[in-house]
Order: structure tokens, then sequence, then C-alpha cells
């Protein structure tokens, strides 16, 4: 079963706009991370956020956690074309297994 | 970066033969691995984690004597599709737990994955 949930599914949006994500997560966690995979690609670790992290900032993106509301939201902030690609988040579980989210899936248009 | 190296990044064959994909962590080593699946558009589902010097830990629904992984050494992880069949068709990628800091951090480091196509 999925840990994450990310919504919305699908975005698209103008290159220079910014993009915004969301998951929510059911476990208590230590730390959420999100990852982006671009098409028929491996996944790329993007950031990782602590559990008694609230925000947490790496270039143009723009994480925050609530673990009182278990969700977490990406942001990343004037888009580009070459953002275009699927973004999950994922919580370790015990036995450091990686649960991963449905993921959305971001069209920037150029 | 980590890199962890995954082959082949694509393979066709014929139903009944079985398939070895490759993984491998170039610059680290790695106790843990996992294999994952990947249908078109969905995410990823784990499938089982591989731990080098023993038995492999199969997730629920996942055959083990279809999907055979072997973690021989720190550095290698393979997953052998045995008897593949047209539904075994699939995104597979491999992935390698990396320790990060003090706190043992979960950060993995994934393969470009293998695209298996079974006629």
């Amino acid at each position: 079963s999925q840990q994450g949930e990310e919504d919305p599914q699908a975005l698209s949006i103008q290159e220079g706009e910014n993009a915004t994500m969301n998951c929510s997560y059911k476990t208590s966690i230590n730390n959420l991370q999100w990852y982006r995979q671009n098409s028929g690609r491996g996944l790329v670790h993007l950031i990782l956020i602590r559990s008694n992290e609230r925000e947490k900032h790496s270039g143009r993106l723009r994480v925050t956690l609530d673990t009182s509301k278990k969700s977490s939201s990406l942001l990343i902030t004037a888009s580009r074309a070459a953002d275009t690609a699927s973004y999950f988040c994922a919580t370790p579980l015990e036995g450091f297994k990686t649960i991963f989210g449905a993921g959305t899936r971001l069209f920037v248009k150029a | 970066g980590a890199v962890v190296s995954q082959h082949p990044s694509r393979v066709i064959c014929k139903s009944g033969t079985s398939v070895k994909i490759e993984c491998r962590s170039l610059d680290f080593q790695a106790t843990t691995m996992f294999w994952y699946r990947q249908f078109p558009k969905q995410s990823l589902m784990l499938m089982a984690t591989s731990n080098e010097g023993s038995k492999a830990t199969y997730e629920q629904g996942v055959e083990k004597d279809k999907f055979l992984i072997n973690h021989a050494s720190l550095t290698l992880s393979t997953l052998t599709v045995t008897s593949a069949h047209p539904e075994d068709s699939s995104f597979y990628i491999c992935s390698a737990r990396r320790l990060a800091g003090t706190r043992q951090e979960n950060i993995q480091y994934f393969g470009a994955g293998t695209r298996l196509s079974v006629l």
C-alpha cells in the first residue's frame, strides 16, 4: 500500500510560474523526501526534510512539512521547461524501506 | 554524487526465457539495495529488499521463485526474472541505500532503470 499520496496527480503550467505539489502520509516519520523522475529514467533525490523541521530550501525548491497534518508540500519557483518530470514524495519505514507516493506529473510549457 | 549503475537499460526477450538485471553501486558500499517495479504513469512498487550476504525480503504478493534476487557483494545486486511472460513486461528500477551523516538517513540512489519487454 502507498504511504504517501500526492496531489494533484497532474499539473500543467507556463514557464516562469510556480508549481506546488502536496503530499500526505499515514504513519509517523523521521523524515520525508522528495524525488524527481524524468520519463523512462530512475529517480533523483531532491531534498530531505526532517520531522523537526518545518521548512527547507534548496535553490528553487521549497519544501514544507506539517507533522500535525501529516502533509508536505514541494514548491518549485520560476519553473522551467526542464522541470517537466514526475515528482514523488517518499517516507522511510522500518527496515530502511522507502515507500513512494503516486506522484505528480508536472508539465511546464515553454 | 553517489552513482548507481543498472544494466541493461532495455531488454526484449521471448516468453519463457530468463532475464538478469544488474545493479551496482559504483562509489559506495551498499549493504541494502531495493528493487522496484513501475507501470506506465504509476508510482514505484517495492518488490523486495536485497540484503548483502543474506536472503532478500520480498513484499507481499511478489513471487520469490519468479523474481530471484542475489546480493553477493557490497556493490552488486542482481534481479533475475525467471521464465518471463508478457505480463512481466515493465520498468524495473533498483536503488541503493547510502548512509548520510550521523543519522543514518535513508537516502536512496537510483539506477536508470531497465525496460523489459517480453514477447
